[in-house]
Parts: C-alpha cells; sequence; structure tokens
C-alpha cells in the first residue's frame, strides 16, 4: 500500500527563482492537502485540491499556486521566492474533501532559500 | 473562523508512567471533527486519534485517550505508559466537514528512561 510519496526530499533556491514541488496521494485518495510548516510551528495550511480544483485556500499570496492532475497527483508551486518562505512543505492526502477526514502526510519537502 | 491553542510547548514524562497533552479549540461551527497528530523527528505526520465533535464518548485508541470537554471546547490527549518511542511533536488539529484543517502550535514530548 503506498503512502504519500514527495518529491525532491530538499531543494535549495535563491531569492527570486521558481520552484516546483511535487506530491503524488496514497493508494485510494483523491484530495490533496499543502501545508507550510516553519522550524517549530505546527503546519500552516496552504491550500486543498479535489477533483483537478482548488476548494480551499489559506492565508498565502497569489506567489503560490497549485495544480492537481486526472491521476491524482499534485505539484506546489511557488514563484518570486523569499527568504521566509524557507520551510518543511508537507503534503497530506485523503479520501473527499471534506475536513473531517484523517489526513495522511508525507515526509516532506525541505526548502531553504538563500 | 477555526483556532487551536497548545499552551505546552514541552512536556516530559518517565517512561512507563502517563501523561496528559492540553488543546484547547475555539470554531462557530457544530459539526466539527478533533484530531491528534504526531509528528516524530523523522518528520511523517501520523493521526494518533479523531473524534467527532458530536460524540459525547471519549476516543480511545490502545494507550492513547482523549478527554474531550466540549463546552469548554477542551481537547486533550492522554498517554498512558509512556514509551520511547512517542517522543515526538504532538499537534492537535480542527476540521470542519466544508473547511480546511487547522493545527496548533504543538507540544514537544519527551520521554525520559
Amino acid at each position: 500500500d503506498a503512502g504519500v510519496t514527495q518529491s525532491p526530499t530538499h531543494l535549495i533556491k535563491t531569492r527570486g527563482q521558481q520552484v516546483t514541488l511535487r506530491c503524488s496521494p496514497k493508494s485510494g485518495h483523491d484530495t490533496v492537502s499543502w501545508y507550510q510548516q516553519a522550524l517549530g510551528q505546527g503546519p500552516q495550511f496552504i491550500f486543498q485540491y479535489y477533483e483537478e480544483e482548488e476548494r480551499q485556500r489559506g492565508n498565502f499570496p497569489d506567489r503560490f499556486s497549485g495544480h492537481q492532475f486526472p491521476n491524482y497527483s499534485s505539484e506546489l508551486n511557488v514563484n518570486a521566492l523569499l527568504l521566509g518562505d524557507s520551510a518543511l512543505y508537507l503534503c497530506a492526502s485523503s479520501l473527499g474533501d471534506r475536513g473531517s477526514q484523517p489526513q495522511h502526510f508525507g515526509d516532506g519537502t525541505r526548502l531553504s532559500i538563500l | 473562523a477555526q483556532t487551536v491553542t497548545q499552551s505546552q510547548p514541552e512536556m516530559s514524562v518517565q517512561e512507563a508512567e502517563t501523561v496528559t497533552l492540553s488543546c484547547t479549540y475555539d470554531t462557530s461551527e457544530s459539526d466539527y471533527y478533533l484530531f491528534w497528530y504526531k509528528q516524530p523527528p523523522s518528520r511523517q505526520m501520523i493521526l494518533v486519534i479523531r473524534q467527532e465533535a458530536y460524540k459525547q464518548q471519549n476516543a480511545t485508541e490502545n494507550r492513547f485517550s482523549v478527554n474531550f470537554q466540549k463546552a469548554a471546547k477542551s481537547f486533550s490527549l492522554k498517554i498512558s505508559d509512556s514509551q520511547l518511542g512517542d517522543a515526538a511533536m504532538y499537534f492537535c488539529a480542527s476540521g470542519t466537514s466544508y473547511d480546511k484543517v487547522i493545527f496548533g502550535p504543538g507540544t514537544s514530548l519527551s520521554v525520559i528512561p
């Protein structure tokens, strides 16, 4: 039973660059949520994708965008990177877009901005 | 809007003892769900326990149980017979049927051999 997989594991970028992070959901799941987790803090919700549409969005600027593919995998894109974007980015999958459902998380992508 | 607060940044417990982690939340919804997630040093977050707000009975999962006080908007996690593998960050979270899941800031639990 394949769990949630994220790539890459680590990434180093410089200010102003653009980055794409990828996520494959757990087998059987159709919803992907993305979170930003700064060091020592709780995950902050970025957005959620269901049926290839953005269904919910947190308090993040439109530099953060995403996409969901027909196979339910998802990408998170961040443009014009800032130092403050350095964080662990977590992908979580669930069945259905309701906040009542338990989420399964990937190992995350550690993004460092120089 | 939902909010989740965890007032204990760090906790420690002796191996085999019991520890309780605190969480308070606020929501305007009547239909909501509460979660405790564990994030070990290896980073992958896993679900520990889930509580439906409409259920009065407290959820239990083996050594893990919750004390759900709906009127007080309190949702604490009790870990019995603590083991070394319980050392991790613990996050309390709240979700509704039609809204995103909100996480608290977390409590770092250390287990002393």
